[in-house]
């Protein structure tokens, strides 16, 4: 069955560490983007990638890394220098050629 | 850049319409989206419509489009208790699709 995939589902951090996101898809769409959600400000693009080996920056990209390295795969992380990390994170996939983008279930991430 | 709104919330009883309603500000947009949110859930597409229609009809979800007033409506007839979720709208084109904040729909048995 084809779908994207986002893991964990609850992620804590403690101060001072990266985490890593996971969001793997086998819709073999060549787009994929991040997502942040805090309650009352709808989503807010934190990086995409548009092709293998190739990722943009987004409106709020301060504080978080990508990579790229496979189609079916766009993990994101948090790192220490991202100060308020407490969100919902989303990852969606396609976009491309007028096509409507596909969400995954979220990951809440929460500091300890 | 592109600005989506929409009402925060909209209340409506069992078995009467619901109409959620959304403005955009970039008239080159192609593509307007409505999407649904389940508390804890991703976002699940429920319809989308180009910028050239002015209406699209999918059971009970009537889209709307008025491009002159940049303005997108989602109706749903004979609203459920399972209806009420979050309702996004979004507008873009090939590269970017910018996101309202969401219109929570609460649904009165």
């Amino acid at each position: 069955d084809g779908g994207i995939t986002q893991s964990p589902k609850y992620l804590f951090r403690k101060e001072g560490q990266n985490v890593t996101l996971s969001c793997e898809q086998n819709l073999n769409h060549d787009a994929m983007y991040w997502y942040r959600q805090d309650p009352g400000q709808g989503l807010r693009l934190i990086y995409y990638s548009q092709i293998v080996n190739d990722f943009q920056k987004g409106d709020i990209a301060e504080g978080y890394s990508v990579s790229r390295e496979k189609k079916e795969s766009f993990p994101l992380t948090v790192t220490s220098a991202q100060k308020n990390p407490t969100a919902f994170y989303l990852c969606a996939c396609g976009g491309q050629s007028n096509q409507p983008q596909h969400f995954g279930d979220g990951t809440r991430l929460s500091i300890l | 850049g592109e600005d989506v709104e929409q009402s925060l919330f909209l209340s409506v009883r069992e078995g009467d319409s619901s109409v959620i309603n959304c403005t955009y500000t970039d008239s080159s947009s192609t593509y307007l989206y409505w999407y649904k949110q389940e508390p804890g859930a991703g976002l699940q597409l429920l319809t989308y419509i180009f910028s050239n229609m002015d209406m699209k009809q999918d059971q009970r979800l009537t889209v709307l489009l008025n491009k002159k007033d940049k303005h997108l409506s989602l109706r749903i007839a004979d609203t459920q208790t399972g209806d009420s979720a979050i309702y996004f709208c979004a507008a873009g084109g090939y590269q970017k699709v910018t996101f309202g904040t969401g219109t929570k729909l609460q649904v009165i048995p």
